[in-house]
């Protein structure tokens, strides 16, 4: 069936380095989008990329999807102390439920 | 504005009891419905998801169960509860299956 592998699975940074994870699916996607859960809250939708190749940028994060629509990559530029949590991915594919992938927990020192 | 409702935010069950989990959609109609658990620092898993009043469709194969008597409810059910069942249940809406998910803020069960 449908698979959506998230790597790295854990990630430690210190405050002001730049954090990436990265999302693979063994399927075309139709559309992919991001989450982020707070430690202790539930997951927030941050954004979706349909389009081959498209990135999107929401401040100091940077959004991909590839031209194959099977990955796609989360980048943070100069993390912060409220970057911290876990960032999922979730693949769509066409006349099928939301895929999520396991995530990846990002943790900031300062 | 829409709004997602669940409670209880936390239960602590005994092992062999029953249980019930409620979730409830505002400011929207026929949404697709949907629950998940989230084992401790780990993914999420779709249980169930809904896409329409009495239209249940399963993930998992399990002791869980679900309903969906109004257009904007949710049940999650079990008539029986496992130690396996610990964890952080959440359930989330959309307004179509490749639109952007809402979810709850979870109910949290340990079962003892």
């Amino acid at each position: 069936g449908q698979q959506v592998m998230q790597i790295p699975q854990y990630q430690h940074v210190q405050e002001g380095e730049d954090f990436t994870t990265y999302c693979n699916s063994s399927t075309t996607l139709s559309n992919i989008q991001w989450y982020k859960q707070r430690p202790g809250g539930h997951p927030v939708f941050l954004i979706q990329l349909v389009k081959s190749g498209e990135v999107k940028k929401q401040k100091r994060l940077t959004f991909q999807f590839g031209e194959a629509k099977k990955n796609s990559s989360l980048h943070i530029t100069a993390t912060q102390t409220t970057d911290v949590g876990t960032y999922f991915c979730a693949g769509h594919q066409a006349g099928t439920a939301l895929i999520f992938g396991k995530g990846t927990t990002l943790s900031v020192s300062s | 504005s829409q709004t997602i409702h669940q409670w209880p935010a936390t239960l602590v069950q005994p092992v062999g009891s029953p249980l019930s989990l409620e979730c409830t959609v505002e400011g929207t109609s026929n949404p697709n419905l949907y629950w998940y658990r989230q084992a401790a620092g780990r993914g999420l898993q779709l249980l169930f998801y809904s896409v329409g009043i009495g239209q249940i469709s399963s993930e998992v194969p399990q002791n869980l169960s679900a309903s969906r008597p109004q257009d904007r409810q949710f049940i999650l059910s079990s008539k029986k509860l496992l130690l396996s069942d610990s964890g952080f249940y959440l359930c989330a809406w959309t307004r179509g299956t490749s639109y952007e998910q809402y979810f709850g803020p979870g109910t949290r069960l340990t079962v003892t």
